[in-house]
């Protein structure tokens, strides 16, 4: 099954820096690769997410980019804000006929006035 | 607006008891998930179902068991509560493989 793994596990910036986290996974099937971010008290929700004929793709402040040789992908904040300060999680995948729906095991990422 | 609902936000639970924690959603998703969230350990999958009447086992199912007898509700049991059942349950759901899913807001289950 798929085998994923998320760096770092906790990220701590100062507002208006950038903050990157980075995706490995194992299956060379996978062809969807979402980034989710969970805020206190709320479920995870999709921010951005990216297919594997794609190499990069931006929205605002936040970009994934993707390295399907190497078998990982990143989500990049620029000019971050205290209101981006959530934990933030991967799920690689989309490959077969059902999957499992496997999550990163998460980024506490916090934004520092 | 897409909904995912979870039938409590709050539960406390005696050791050994049965527990049905409900998920509904009214997407007309084909799959649902189960996940159990704690400190440090990420979304971990309980079970999952890909139609009506399926299930799989995701990476935690003992102590579990699931129900799906409707496309949009999704049931997890505790058969018998124990103390390392406290935790945070996620329902999730999607379409198909490959796409967004949908988060209910979570049920904090406290068993004592």
């Amino acid at each position: 099954g798929e085998n994923v793994e998320q760096h770092p596990s906790t990220l701590s910036v100062q507002e208006g820096d950038s903050a990157v986290i980075k995706c490995t996974y194992s299956d060379s099937a996978s062809n969807y690769f979402p980034w989710y971010k969970q805020e206190l008290g709320k479920g995870p929700q999709l921010i951005i997410d990216i297919r594997s004929n794609v190499g990069e793709k931006k929205d605002q402040r936040i970009a994934v980019t993707l390295n399907k040789t190497a078998k990982h992908f990143s989500l990049h904040i620029t000019e971050t804000q205290p209101e981006d300060s959530a934990v933030y999680f991967c799920a690689p995948g989309g490959s077969g006929g059902y999957n499992k729906l496997i999550f990163g095991a998460g980024t506490r990422l916090a934004v520092h006035p | 607006d897409v909904k995912v609902t979870q039938s409590s936000r709050y539960l406390v639970k005696r050791t050994g008891e049965k527990v049905f924690l409900e998920c509904v959603q009214d997407m007309d998703h084909e799959n649902m998930f189960w996940y159990r969230q704690d400190p440090g350990l990420g979304l971990r999958l309980i079970y999952f179902s890909y139609d009506v009447k399926m299930k799989e086992k995701g990476d935690i199912p003992e102590g579990y068991s699931v129900s799906r007898e409707k496309k949009e509700r999704f049931s997890l049991i505790l058969e018998s509560a124990s103390t390392n059942q406290t935790s945070m349950y996620l329902c999730a759901s999607s379409s198909y493989p490959g796409t967004e899913a949908f988060f209910g807001q979570g049920t904090r289950l406290t068993v004592v």
